[in-house]
């Protein structure tokens, strides 16, 4: 199956510090890439669509200035949290959709990054 | 709206059957999802359907899908502790996916 690499995976900062959340697709292309956040105990919450090259369609609500999306090549997207603040700190997710008429249905997950600001 | 709603909470015995609901909202939706998330970690994808299927199984999950009242079900046999989990569904809308609460299973030996 489909294998989606995040990085890294637990990231402590000190408040004010920007930090970058690397996604990448390793055996397939994808030209879309989705990132989420996620509280403890909670669901989910689509942030923004990466899209390769091209600029990143975000949620209502959430800042384009403060989390910058960048998807520069088909295997990688990066999402930079700048200037982060304590109310920042969450399980950020990456997925990306697979390939094919089967698979372009189904998206794979990376493992999370726990972002903890300081 | 965009509302995928599941129960919070589910403990069940070590070998028996699970059993988690969940009720979505976009009729249109070509396919919904079953997803398992344990502590710390990313998705793991189960099992998904397609709309025009009204059931799946796969070794020990079965999914039930009821397009009427927009009510999907996971039924996980012979329950174990390696179980133990959330479990979010999911539909798809436009590409994207929308969670449910998520379901946090508890198995007791």
């Amino acid at each position: 199956g489909a294998v989606v690499s995040q990085h890294p995976s637990w990231v402590i900062c000190k408040s004010g510090t920007s930090v970058k959340i690397e996604c990448r697709s390793l055996d397939f292309q994808a030209t879309t890439m989705f990132w989420y956040r996620q509280f403890p105990k909670q669901s989910l919450m689509l942030m923004a669509t990466s899209n390769e090259g091209s600029k990143a369609t975000y949620e209502q609500g959430v800042e384009k200035d403060k989390f910058l999306i960048n998807h520069a090549s088909l295997t990688l997207s990066t999402l930079t949290v700048t200037s982060a603040h304590p109310e920042d700190s969450s399980f950020y997710i990456c997925s990306a959709p697979g390939t094919g008429a089967s698979w372009g249905n189904i998206q794979y997950f990376g493992a999370g990054t726990r972002l903890s600001v300081l | 709206g965009e509302d995928v709603e599941q129960s919070l909470f589910l403990s069940v015995r070590e070998g028996d059957s699970s059993v988690i609901n969940c009720t979505y909202t976009d009729s249109s939706s070509t396919y919904l999802y079953w997803y398992k998330q344990e502590p710390g970690a990313g998705l793991q994808l189960l099992t998904y359907i397609f709309s025009n299927m009204d059931m799946k199984q796969d070794q020990r999950l079965t999914v039930l899908l009821n397009k009427k009242d927009k009510h999907l079900s996971l039924r996980i046999a012979d329950t174990q502790t390696g179980d133990s989990a959330i479990y979010f569904c999911a539909e798809s809308m436009g590409g994207k996916l929308i969670f449910g609460q998520g379901t946090e299973l508890s198995v007791k030996p």
